[in-house]
């Protein structure tokens, strides 16, 4: 069965760094894409980027370019998502998911990440 | 970046009933649409994608249709279990991935 295990919920403050986690199993990691989709409270589903796990290469959306970043370790089957410095702003949930092409064929259980002071 | 639009925001049908979401593109996006159900406090999970194919265990209750800027997702007979909010995506010029803002369908 096709799994994408993300890491637990995170209380931050402004400021602190943070890297949340997206484990694949079930499947080959290196033949599929992972992606990162942002919901705020509310809110729709906006994409962040996407990287390849078998070269690393990486597409970011240029509302979070620079503002986040992408990596992955394929020795443990894992992509992350991370930040330097927090924002209140990026108090949201955070999906990943597998493709191949251009839709999320299957979804982590998602991330949630609250930033307060 | 092509912007997606769904309509209507809220859409009140009684169990049984058609439901019928609209989706267009700011530009032609040719059938690379996929559609998503969305129940509160779970993932978003794939409907259909080319804008017509169901995935992998969906009910044959769900069907898609159209292309270039018009799509739309039919329920046939709404069940409980499909009240949620469903979002289009496009993925014609990506990235990035394109969302639209979401249709919620609640009980009438």
């Amino acid at each position: 069965e096709v799994q994408l295990a993300q890491s637990g919920a995170e209380v931050k403050k402004p400021g602190e760094s943070l890297r949340i986690s997206c484990k694949g199993s079930g499947y080959t990691f290196t033949s599929y894409w992972i992606s990162w989709v942002r919901q705020m409270p509310g809110k729709g589903l906006e994409w962040m980027g996407r990287i390849d796990p078998s070269d690393s290469y990486i597409n970011y959306s240029p509302s979070f370019q620079g503002h986040v970043t992408i990596s992955t370790d394929k020795t443990i089957s894992t992509v992350y998502l991370e930040w330097s410095s927090l924002k209140a702003s990026d108090t949201a949930m955070y999906y990943c998911a597998r493709h191949t092409g251009g839709f999320g064929e299957s979804w982590g259980q998602g991330t949630l990440v609250t930033v307060s002071s | 970046e092509i912007v997606m639009t769904q309509s209507p925001a809220t859409l009140s049908v009684s169990p049984g009933n058609r439901a019928t979401l609209s989706c267009r593109a700011s530009q032609s996006v040719s059938s690379n649409l996929a559609w998503y159900q969305q129940k509160p406090g779970q993932a978003p999970r794939l409907l259909i994608y080319g804008a017509s194919t169901r995935a992998t265990g969906i009910p044959a209750r769900f069907s898609g249709s159209g292309s270039g800027t018009e799509f739309t997702l039919t329920i046939s007979s709404l069940q409980s279990e499909d009240f949620a909010v469903y979002y289009c995506q496009q993925y014609n010029n990506w990235p990035p991935w394109t969302f639209g803002q979401g249709t919620k369908v609640e009980i009438k």
